[in-house]
């Protein structure tokens, strides 16, 4: 079955640089969360959209902004880079109104900010 | 500020016996509660779930425990085998459709053979 595709895997950045987070959902699914994944803390939500539209929003830094385009897919745009940046992001979707309510996570993109 | 937390970091069982995972969460406008195992670079993988109007739910070897007046949920897996070797994590969330996860800290379970 199709899960949730996350690129890049790995990507390394310099302080004050730019990176973008790409999302593509399971088929069907209407709905993206994003996660920030501190070494060795739980993931903390920052964002989700639903049918291309902002449901709600967390601790994302204003530095950070996201969306999700036509086909579901999802980016998030990370400015001015900072160390403490460095975590692993993941991508959640799920079919809003089918029953179960879990969240599909893909396998993370980890960023390093040098 | 911490609504969902698993106070154990981590837990060693042997093969074939039966591990307990705990979670405790703060907030009683929690609806609906998760669990998920996550490995080494992948992203967490869905367990099992329950919802707060029933306090148990079983899935083949792995069962989830539901005590709302102690704010207390538990993930039994019985039994254990070294496959199940992996980071847990409990997670809540707000209502029955779409909504936020929130997630504990996570526990280390190593399943010895």
């Amino acid at each position: 079955a199709a899960g949730v595709i996350q690129s890049p895997r790995h990507l390394i950045k310099e302080k004050r640089e730019t990176a973008t987070l790409k999302c593509y959902p399971i088929p069907r699914h209407d709905t993206v969360y994003w996660y920030q994944q501190g070494p060795g803390q739980d993931p903390q939500f920052l964002i989700s959209f639903y049918e291309k539209m902002q449901s709600d929003k967390g601790s994302i830094p204003d530095r950070f902004s996201a969306q999700q385009f036509s086909d579901y897919h999802s980016e998030l745009n990370m400015s001015s880079l900072e160390l403490g940046d460095s975590a692993l992001y993941f991508c959640a979707s799920t079919q809003e109104g089918e029953s179960g309510n879990e969240q599909f996570f893909g396998p993370g993109t980890r960023l390093t900010v040098l | 500020d911490q609504q969902v937390k698993q106070n154990s970091p981590s837990l060693s069982v042997q093969e074939g016996r039966i591990s307990i995972l705990n979670c405790d969460y703060t907030n009683s406008m929690f609806d609906y509660f998760l669990w998920y195992k996550k490995y080494p670079a992948e992203g967490p993988t869905f367990l099992i779930s329950i919802s707060s109007i029933k306090d148990k739910n079983e899935d083949g070897r792995f069962t989830v425990f539901l005590n709302k007046s102690a704010k207390h949920l538990s993930l039994h897996i019985v039994p254990s085998q070294p496959g199940d070797s992996a980071v847990y994590f409990c997670a809540a969330k707000f209502g029955t459709s779409y909504g936020k996860l929130t997630f504990g800290q996570g526990t280390i379970l190593t399943v010895h053979p």
